[in-house]
């Protein structure tokens, strides 16, 4: 299996305008996960999806971010518009099933000037 | 609330051993343990579910202690290739699903 497949790898766009990063989880996966990893804060949960459905995006920071799942091969993950804050690693992560384990794909390295 | 992972850094040599604790302030229902080398992705290790049971894995393994709110990540006989960061995920809502990372901790081993 490929594993979770993320792109860009990087990411530089200066402030103000819109981001879109995307996911392609393994297949087969039920939940999604999106999480943001910066020194500061950590890895924190922005919005997790299961069968494609939005379950929790309590972690989402604003309005300015949004997520779809439109299928269960892709989601998205969209900043707009952007702001020197949201300059951190996004990570996005799949499992198969309820507490299994979470595979993480390489990141996109986001870096808003 | 992030569980708070102690020791916040540790340097070993090759072959000692390290103890790395999870402690959380709500109540426990699973533990997730992850590995993250520099630059890379958060690669699983173990889970660790309600009961207090201590799973293993080659030469790390782990206990959770469900009164306690707490979990250990235990390395004996340290390898180089053990090197990296250490983080737990804690279920503290009985979903499984919504993970809280902890602050991490960072294992250095040496020659």
């Amino acid at each position: 299996d490929a594993g979770v497949i993320q792109s860009p790898r990087h990411e530089v766009t200066e402030m103000g305008q819109e981001v879109t990063l995307r996911c392609k989880p393994i297949s087969g996966h039920d939940y999604l996960f999106w999480y943001r990893q910066t020194m500061m804060r950590g890895l924190e949960l922005l919005i997790y999806f299961n069968n494609n459905v939005p379950i929790d995006d309590s972690g989402m920071p604003e309005d300015r971010f949004s997520a779809k799942m439109p299928n269960a091969s892709f989601s998205t993950l969209k900043i707009q518009p952007s702001e020197p804050r949201d300059s951190a690693v996004y990570f996005c992560a799949s499992s198969l099933v309820y507490n299994s384990p979470l595979h993480f794909g390489n990141g996109t390295r986001l870096t808003v000037t | 609330q992030q569980p708070v992972q102690s020791p916040q850094a540790v340097i070993l040599r090759e072959g000692e051993d390290a103890v790395i604790n999870c402690s959380s302030s709500k109540a426990l229902y699973s533990v997730h343990w992850y590995r993250q080398k520099h630059g890379e992705a958060p690669v699983f290790l173990m889970i660790l579910l309600k009961g207090g049971e201590q799973k293993g894995h080659e030469k790390i393994s782990a206990s959770f202690n469900e009164k306690k709110q707490q979990s250990s990540l235990y390395l004996t006989a340290s390898q180089l290739s053990y090197s990296g960061t250490y983080f737990c995920g804690t279920d503290n809502t009985g979903t499984a699903s919504k993970l809280t990372f902890g602050t991490g901790t960072r294992l250095q081993v040496t020659l």
